[in-house]
């Protein structure tokens, strides 16, 4: 059974880069029946998705983020990997990696998350 | 953007009850490409039910999805004490513009 795990620091001082990695176990990143995402959850709100990859690199990043937002594969950690710059406190939230169902080779649905990252933005 | 609307925002409900969650979608969900997840305090959210109707691996039966178009129902019929949580809809008919409704949150009455 495939399991994620987030990893990276709690804190970020504002305008800087928050760096998160998404370690899988029991699975492959270069799986063809995948596509791997990111989803935020600011303190007692729902849920956005940040954006999602393709092993391949192909990447989709949401149009309110597109501008400071980076993810990459590691294939041979078996990582995925999300940076957004320039943050403010508004981007305090549990950050979720999660594995996308590839549908007919489009994005699908989250089948698998990790536990989610509480990151604070705060001097 | 397809915008995800779940209501009632909270439904208050005994342990036995049949509980009814909404989610309507500002335009037509193609091929039912709707999804639904359970989120407890603390948790990630889990999938319960992919393409409006087919649940998840190891889902009880009690979790029924049902709807089309832009009218979407995730129905639990009768509520255990591990069902109070909050649950959210998502669409991928404009994949890769995932979206999430707002969620609804079942709580004991």
């Amino acid at each position: 059974q495939v399991q994620l795990q987030e990893s990276g620091p709690g804190l970020v001082k504002p305008s800087e880069t928050l760096s998160l990695t998404c370690t899988v176990s029991g699975g492959s990143v270069t799986s063809g029946s995948y596509y791997w995402g990111w989803i935020r959850q600011p303190p007692g709100q729902g849920l956005e998705l940040i954006g999602n990859i393709y092993y391949s690199g192909g990447t989709y990043y949401n149009p309110s983020l597109k501008s400071r937002v980076t993810m990459s594969v590691d294939s041979s950690k078996n990582q995925f990997s999300l940076s957004l710059s320039s943050v403010t406190a508004a981007d305090t939230a549990v950050y979720y990696c999660a594995r996308n169902f590839r549908w007919f080779g489009d994005v699908g649905w989250f089948d698998s998350w990790g536990q989610g990252a509480l990151v604070t933005v705060s001097s | 953007e397809i915008v995800l609307t779940q209501s009632p925002g909270t439904l208050s409900l005994s342990p036995g009850e049949r509980a009814t969650l909404s989610c309507r979608a500002s335009q037509s969900v193609s091929d039912n490409y709707l999804a639904w997840y359970q989120q407890k305090p603390g948790q990630a959210p889990r999938l319960l039910i992919y393409a409006a109707s087919s649940r998840a691996t190891g889902i009880p039966d009690r979790f029924r999805g049902s709807g089309s178009a832009t009218d979407f129902t995730l129905t639990i019929t009768r509520l255990e004490p591990e069902d109070f949580a909050v649950y959210y809809c998502q669409q991928y008919s404009s994949s890769p513009k995932l979206t999430f409704g707002g969620g609804t949150k079942v709580e004991i009455k």
